[in-house]
């Protein structure tokens, strides 16, 4: 299976700002989900949003999915020092149900 | 309801030794699956077990080995122990149906090989 990417590898923003994290996959996928991970932990599920959605809010959670140009976005408003972790994006894709991991993106949420 | 469980958090061990990690799904949860998770590599999928059977498996060689029991707990086996496989070793469980491979994931295995 081929690892998706995430964009960018690393933020550091200011608590109340915005955080946009992006994911680009190869194939064609059955659904994403987003997870997060605090510094050597394990992992948290945050969203899952399905090839057919467009769009799925979760609290201050925003995730697009554009299946046309295989990405997706995970915004989180009015960000937290809390939110500081590492997240993925994660795809089951073709007949497989196992989801692949993209690499993370770091965000450090500066109070 | 309890989440998912792995033990030993931490280990130490030495090459050419062998370990044994353990994960106690949620209840309910009949799928578990293994990841290996290291600074380099990211999260790679090991295998994974559905009723006591491996129903899908990574790209990792045959020292790593596992087992899912009647209750659904699994343990995952990896033999003569090389430097490289020092990382945190992460196990999630979900319901295991097709249609929704939502997974929750354990607190991890640190292993640290000398």
């Amino acid at each position: 299976s081929q690892q998706g990417e995430e964009d960018p590898q690393a933020l550091s923003i200011q608590e109340g700002e915005n955080a946009t994290m992006n994911c680009s996959y190869k194939t064609s996928i059955n659904n994403l989900q987003w997870y997060r991970q605090n510094s050597g932990r394990g992992l948290v599920h945050l969203i899952l949003i399905r090839s057919n959605e467009r769009e799925k809010h979760s609290g201050r959670l925003r995730v697009t999915l554009d299946t046309s140009k295989k990405s997706s976005s995970l915004l989180i408003t009015a960000s937290r020092a809390a939110d500081t972790a590492s997240y993925f994006c994660a795809y089951a894709s073709g007949g497989s149900y196992i989801p692949t991991f993209g690499r993370g993106t770091s965000l450090i949420v500066h109070p | 309801k309890a989440g998912v469980t792995q033990t030993p958090r931490y280990l130490i061990k030495t090459r050419g030794q062998q370990v044994t990690l353990s994960c106690s799904p949620i209840s309910g949860h009949r799928s578990v699956s293994w990841y290996q998770q290291t600074p380099g590599q990211g999260l790679q999928f090991l295998f994974e077990y559905f009723s006591e059977t491996q129903r899908n498996k990574g790209n990792f060689p045959g020292r790593f080995s596992g087992r899912q029991f009647s209750n659904s707990r699994s343990e995952m086996n990896v033999s003569t122990l090389e430097l490289g496989d020092s990382a945190l070793y992460l196990c999630a469980s979900s319901l295991g149906g097709q249609g929704n491979t939502e997974a929750f994931f354990g607190q991890g295995t640190r292993l640290t090989v000398v």
